[in-house]
């Protein structure tokens, strides 16, 4: 059964900081990746997805790394802002369906960004 | 606007009732999923629709029920069944094994 760790739970950081979020993943034969934010009390905004056959792929200040043979992806967040506080959820897909597809989460890390 | 929309936002219900809970989307996505979101923790398969008339269990789908008459509504019906009932429920679209979106989610509190 795949299972997805994110590390740390909660990370506080003043604002400005480059920073680093964690996802591991037990089974690495996955089909894609994809990263999350929730603010509270909201639904989830997609941020980006990783196909299994890429190594990165960026947004503005968002860069997320996919290593398969690892089992880890990590969300780097350059020059942090206090609109970046919010939760942040990996999601794995072990493989594609006919159609749509099952996300296995993690349970997040709490970012916050102090002014 | 093309999305996804969750209704009601709040919804209070007294034990050993049924709730259904609304999931419409104008995406034009064959996939359809239901999560459920307790504090502090990820989120979690209830069922998944892959295509109209069609329904797939997930992870804990015990004390569900869903329905897929028409490609743009998923409705899920919380039952007496569901032991813990009282949580964040969010739906979810994606066009084949793509990208998800998600509605703003429904809070359920049964007391």
């Amino acid at each position: 059964k795949q299972e997805v760790t994110q590390i740390p739970a909660a990370l506080s950081v003043p604002e400005g900081e480059n920073l680093v979020l964690n996802c591991s993943f037990t089974d690495s034969a996955i089909y894609n990746l994809q990263w999350f934010r929730q603010d509270p009390g909201k639904g989830l905004t997609s941020l980006l997805l990783i196909q299994s056959s890429q190594r990165e792929q960026t947004s503005g200040r968002l860069n997320a790394s996919l290593d398969k043979s690892s089992g880890r992806s990590t969300l780097y967040i350059a020059a942090s802002q206090p609109g970046d506080s919010a939760t942040y959820l990996c999601a794995v897909v072990l493989r594609r369906e006919t159609s749509g597809s099952r996300l296995t989460f993690g349970e997040g890390t709490q970012l916050t960004v102090n002014p | 606007d093309g999305g996804i929309t969750q209704s009601p936002k709040y919804l209070f219900r007294k034990e050993g009732q049924n709730v259904t809970l609304s999931c419409e989307q104008n995406l034009n996505h064959d996939a359809m999923y239901w999560y459920r979101q307790d504090p502090g923790q990820g989120l979690r398969l209830i069922y998944y629709s892959q295509i109209v008339n069609d329904f797939q269990k997930g992870d804990i789908a015990e004390g569900y029920s869903v329905s897929r008459e028409k490609k743009e509504s998923f409705p899920l019906t919380v039952t007496s069944a569901q032991k813990n009932p009282t949580a964040f429920y969010l739906c979810a679209s994606s066009m084949d094994s793509y990208e998800q979106y998600f509605g703003p989610g429904t809070r359920l509190t049964v007391t």
